[in-house]
């Protein structure tokens, strides 16, 4: 069974400040996806990684794939209050179980006005 | 385009009945995915599907059950349910792109399920 870790579990900032969400694994995924959920609603997709060391970036968010594509980060800049919500990622199975993808518990970011 | 549609929005069963929590995509997706999300937690999946009659089960399919006729449609058949399968349920599809499968997945809003 592979397993994603991410973390931190919770996150409180202030609106301006930089952060860092984690996503960790002792598996090799295919491709990674970030989501963000917000209250009442499902998942949203954010990006896909396929490539180890590939960095993407989504305006002030900037997404990164280790090299052995094992884990991933997100790093927001000067967060503002509209990206508070649940972060989840979600890496993608080889083979015979492509299509199948194996989520993160999440990580839930508070951005204070 | 809806994207993915999930009925209905919120349900209270009561222990031992039955329903059906419905999915329809209109992307002409062929993966398809069933997912519970309990409070604080990721999702996890309890069906899928790789196109029109074929199914498998994913990490807790116990208590759950699938069928896959058409290629827009996945319903998820709760049967005797039990407190224990109170969640929020999200259904899901996605596609290959270029002939490559990418997990990118579009999900409905959920069904918010409680079971007294």
């Amino acid at each position: 069974t592979q397993l994603l870790e991410q973390s931190p579990q919770f996150l409180s900032i202030q609106e301006g400040e930089n952060l860092t969400v984690y996503c960790n694994s002792s598996s090799v995924f295919s491709s990674l996806q970030w989501y963000r959920q917000e209250p009442g609603e499902g998942p949203v997709l954010l990006v896909t990684v396929v490539t180890g060391g590939e960095v993407k970036k989504l305006k002030r968010l900037t997404f990164q794939f280790g090299d052995a594509r094992k884990d991933s980060s997100l790093h927001i800049t000067a967060a503002q209050p509209g990206d508070t919500g649940l972060y989840l990622c979600a890496g993608g199975a080889y083979d015979t179980n492509a299509g199948k993808s194996t989520f993160g518990d999440g990580t839930t970011l508070t951005v204070k006005p | 385009n809806a994207g993915v549609t999930q009925t209905p929005k919120f349900r209270i069963l009561k222990i031992g009945q039955s329903m059906t929590l419905q999915c329809t995509q209109d992307m002409n997706h062929n993966y398809m995915y069933w997912y519970r999300q309990d409070p604080g937690m990721g999702l996890k999946l309890i069906y899928y599907s790789v196109g029109a009659g074929i199914t498998d089960k994913g990490e807790v399919p116990n208590g759950y059950n699938v069928s896959r006729s058409t290629t827009e449609d996945f319903p998820l058949r709760l049967e005797l349910a039990a407190p224990s399968q109170t969640s929020v349920y999200f259904c899901a599809s996605s596609t290959t792109t270029g002939g490559t499968q990418y997990n990118e997945q579009f999900f409905g809003p959920g069904t918010r399920l409680t079971v007294l």
